[in-house]
């Protein structure tokens, strides 16, 4: 699978939008995007996937371009409890095995 | 409704010794998918596996490490022989089919190996 890029950190202030983009340049006609937060100390949590255009559910929405690329995560007003490692690990053709990069640790400030 | 659960939540072993990690799916899920941690990493892919078969154990080394979903039971990851380079966070994720993007994270095992 296509291996993923992002920002290693970036901080925030409460009541902000933040958009955290991700790199997959080499990314596969059947690999699938989506987006993973993870407290310290827990496992991941699902936050939102898809495959192109713009897709929003009640806690974010995705914006992919049309050549997928990239995508961009965007969490509207960030509250303190938003500060997290997110992940946007790619999964082949609707199933099996994840493959996360590094992750971006957000940061949100009072 | 339980989500996935992992026991031990935290294991020490000796060098040298075994380590078993067990993980419970949530209900109605037949697909397991085990991730390991290190320290100021993210997650690496080791094996997928459904009930009584091993689909994807691409991510898996090849020695010491072995993983089993009987059709009775939890999962099981087995690392033989622990050093101190097997010390992570072991991370469980289940899900309900196969052609499913939101795999269900479990709290994870916390191998440290003295």
């Amino acid at each position: 699978l296509a291996k993923t890029t992002q920002p290693i950190s970036m901080d925030s202030y409460e009541g902000q939008e933040v958009n955290i983009t991700c790199s997959h340049n080499n990314i596969a006609t059947n690999d699938y995007i989506t987006w993973y937060q993870q407290f310290p100390s827990q496992g991941p949590r699902f936050i939102i996937q898809g495959y192109k255009t713009k897709v929003t559910n009640e806690v974010a929405s995705l914006f992919i371009p049309a050549d997928r690329k990239s995508s961009t995560l965007s969490l509207p007003r960030v509250s303190l409890s938003d500060t997290a490692v997110y992940y946007c690990p790619l999964i082949y053709n609707q199933g099996g095995k994840l493959i996360f990069g590094q992750g971006t640790e957000l940061s949100v400030k009072p | 409704n339980a989500g996935v659960m992992q026991n031990p939540r935290h294991l020490v072993r000796r060098r040298g010794q075994e380590a078993r990690l067990r993980c419970s799916p949530m209900k109605g899920h037949s697909h397991v998918y085990w991730y390991r941690q290190l320290p100021e990493e993210g997650l690496k892919f080791m094996v997928y596996l459904q009930k009584e078969n091993i689909i994807d154990e691409s991510g898996m080394p090849k020695e010491r490490f072995s993983a089993e979903f009987p059709k009775e039971g939890p999962s099981i990851l087995r690392i033989q022989q622990v050093v101190r380079g097997d010390s992570a966070a072991y991370f469980c994720a289940s899900s309900r089919e196969k052609i499913s993007y939101e795999q269900y994270f479990g709290p994870g095992t916390r191998l440290t190996v003295t």
